[in-house]
């Protein structure tokens, strides 16, 4: 039972540099979605993908890319980090919208120097 | 502009006794909410959710409630257990331009329940 699985869980990365963060959910899942968490911030929206096919802009998009590659899967990208983009990302699926439970992986961590 | 507020990003209580983490919002289309709790180094977990047309929902040993004229939803944990110790987020959802797929989450609370 994977549930939502994201992956690297650790990354450190150079200012600048590119990197992709994957996930996917085997629970047959419409809607998928991107946050970080920041200390004292909660848990922000970066982009969300309610059907497969479509994408849309969250809290905090500035900075990132999203795919959504078929149903199962929705991706992450960072074109050049930036040190404000270290935090902890979490990918999350529900079935079709938030009036369902949302699931969230396990987090990614990621360190921008 | 913080739509949904836990201003209490802290609270310890006793093993046994009964915890009550607070949650307000401000935006008047939320008619969904949720808390999550999340342990460290792991992904939040969906723990209970009320929607707005009750002011009550029980589950164990834990209940929300949601008083709509106040904007305001507490949980409450009874009784804590060591176990409880964790990061609690409320949530909230709404209709937002024709859809309700976003989910908006407060700050948190750490919840440190001492044996």
């Amino acid at each position: 039972n994977a549930g939502v699985t994201q992956t690297p869980k650790f990354q450190v990365l150079k200012t600048g540099q590119s990197m992709t963060l994957q996930c996917a959910q085997d629970m047959n899942h419409n809607s998928m979605y991107w946050y970080r968490q920041d200390p004292g911030m909660g848990l922000r929206l970066i982009y969300y993908s309610a059907s497969e096919g479509t994408t849309d802009k969250g809290e905090v998009p500035n900075g990132y890319n999203v795919s959504r590659l078929n149903k199962r899967e929705f991706s992450l990208r960072l074109e050049s980090a930036a040190p404000s983009q270290t935090s902890v990302y979490f990918c999350a699926s529900s079935a079709t919208g938030s009036r369902n439970t949302i699931y969230f992986g396990e987090g990614s961590w990621l360190t921008v120097v | 502009d913080q739509q949904v507020k836990q201003n209490s990003p802290s609270l310890s209580v006793q093993e046994g006794r009964i915890s009550i983490l607070n949650c307000d919002y401000t935006n008047s289309m939320f008619d969904y909410f949720l808390w999550y709790k999340k342990y460290p180094a792991e992904g939040p977990t969906f723990l209970i959710s009320i929607s707005s047309i009750k002011d009550k929902n029980e589950d164990g040993r834990f209940t929300v409630f949601l008083n709509k004229s106040a904007k305001h939803l507490s949980l409450h944990i009874v009784p804590s257990q060591p176990g409880d110790s964790a990061v609690y987020f409320c949530a909230a959802s709404g209709k937002s331009g024709g859809s309700n797929y976003k989910l908006t989450f407060g700050k948190g609370t750490l919840l440190t329940v001492n044996p």
